[in-house]
């Protein structure tokens, strides 16, 4: 089982749809959370850290499930900018080290 | 725009050719970090730096050899690399260095190996 899984679309919508992408990691003990974005040809950018009381920034929100081991990231009224690759990112043992989901693709359509 | 800067953007060497990519950031981020990323692929680490000392190495080849000279500055020395390494080299710092969370990343540098 891959540490951290993410399906990797595309997810295809249009402007002002609400979508949501999950995210499971496999160590239980994992300290912190993240959601990056990449645009394609570009480097990966930090889009919101993950808290445990779940966290929104605007037209986004990220929620945490330590019970079922996945995170969530949800966007609502898509814009033609949100198309992206959205990276799930977890640090499982408080250190250096982070390891990237593989992303999940999003295309919003006009 | 970015505020950790790479240079080259892109770089083209031989097998046999010695080149260096190059990371600044002034930030005061004491960690850095090198990544490789291929197409379609998350960033795999490759390095880390604490305070100016290798803290990280993922086990990679020693024709990759990185260096940090000051705390702004991190180099990733490169000599008789293969085909297979052509990717997007990136560079990132954090502001923590016992617990990994936000990382700042330069705009990386393309290589291709011919």
């Amino acid at each position: 089982r891959k540490e951290v899984e993410q399906d990797p679309g595309p997810f295809n919508v249009p402007e002002g749809a609400t979508v949501a992408f999950n995210c499971t990691y496999s160590n239980s003990a994992s300290q912190s959370f993240f959601w990056y974005r990449q645009d394609c040809r570009k480097e990966p950018k930090l889009l919101m850290s993950v808290y445990s009381s779940g966290n929104e920034d605007g037209r986004f929100t990220a929620q945490l499930n330590r019970a079922s081991q996945y995170i969530s990231l949800l966007i609502r009224d898509s814009k033609l900018s949100d198309s992206a690759t959205y990276l799930c990112v977890v640090n499982p043992k408080g250190f250096q080290k982070l390891v990237f989901g593989t992303g999940t693709r999003l295309l919003v359509s006009p | 725009d970015t505020e950790v800067t790479q240079t080259p953007k892109h770089l083209v060497m031989g097998m046999t050719n010695k080149k260096s990519l190059k990371c600044e950031q002034h930030m005061g981020h004491r960690a850095m970090y090198w990544y490789k990323q291929k197409a379609k692929k998350p960033p795999e680490l490759m390095f880390v730096y604490s305070y100016e000392k290798l803290s990280i190495n993922e086990s990679v080849p020693s024709r990759f050899s990185p260096e940090c000279p000051n705390s702004s500055l991190l180099n990733l020395h490169l000599h008789a690399l293969q085909p297979e390494d052509s990717a997007l080299y990136l560079c990132a710092s954090s502001p923590w260095t016992s617990n990994a969370g936000e990382l700042f990343f330069g705009e990386g540098s393309r290589l291709t190996v011919l």
